[in-house]
């Protein structure tokens, strides 16, 4: 099993440029979140899909959409990227019920020139 | 004030050495609190889980939450430098979502 997959793992992009990163999990998780981690700064929620169907704002929303494309896909798209985007961004699952933890994949790093 | 505050550091000790790492939280409502392990240009690992106030442990890993003060801690026994990584705190509720500390690096030197 791969847990959690998230592509591309690099990307440069021009300011004003879109892209949409993908995030996949076979662990057959109903939640699915985007963060994005920048120094001094931690883990910021960008989105959440709490099930199949559903996506939900998070602390860090502005600039960004998301589809929650079938129960194991997950993407978040960026129409026109800005510097102020430069991050890493981490794709995390999480199954209903029981724990509240977390699983998160090996991330994508995101350059806005 | 901030949900969750954790010192960022950097922490530096010595191989050997006990390592206490600590976060607090503003809001009582949060049951659910998890320490991630997470190693440079990778993505958070689960290190610890505890809904419960008190000790829980694994292996050299120390779990330790205290409600009544809203204070939680991470303590490594017999550090090793494979435990040089950034360390996480995350506390939850039930509305699907986890609040993070900023992470605390630490360095281990053989």
């Amino acid at each position: 099993n791969a847990g959690v997959t998230q592509t591309p793992k690099f990307q440069v992009l021009k300011t004003g440029q879109s892209m949409t990163l993908q995030c996949a999990q076979d662990m057959n998780h109903n939640s699915m979140y985007w963060y994005r981690q920048d120094p001094g700064m931690g883990l910021r929620l960008i989105y959440y899909s709490a099930s199949e169907g559903t996506t939900d704002k998070g602390e860090v929303p502005n600039g960004y959409n998301v589809s929650r494309l079938n129960k194991r896909e997950f993407s978040l798209r960026l129409e026109s990227a800005a510097p102020s985007q430069t991050s890493v961004y981490f794709c995390a699952t999480k199954t209903s019920g029981g724990t509240d933890t977390q699983y998160f994949g090996p991330g994508t790093r995101l350059t806005v020139l | 004030q901030k949900e969750v505050e954790q010192d960022p550091g950097p922490l530096s000790v010595p191989e050997g050495a006990i390592v206490s790492l600590n976060c607090t939280y503003s809001n009582s409502a949060f049951q659910y609190f998890m320490w991630y392990r997470q190693y440079s240009r990778k993505g958070p690992e689960l290190l610890m889980y505890t809904y419960s106030s008190g000790n829980k442990e694994d292996g050299r890993f120390t779990a330790q939450v205290d409600k009544s003060s809203k204070y939680i801690s991470l303590f490594i026994r017999d550090s090793q430098p494979s435990d040089s990584a950034t360390y996480l705190c995350a506390v939850g509720g039930s509305n699907y979502k986890l609040t993070f500390g900023k992470g605390t690096l630490l360095t281990v030197n053989p």
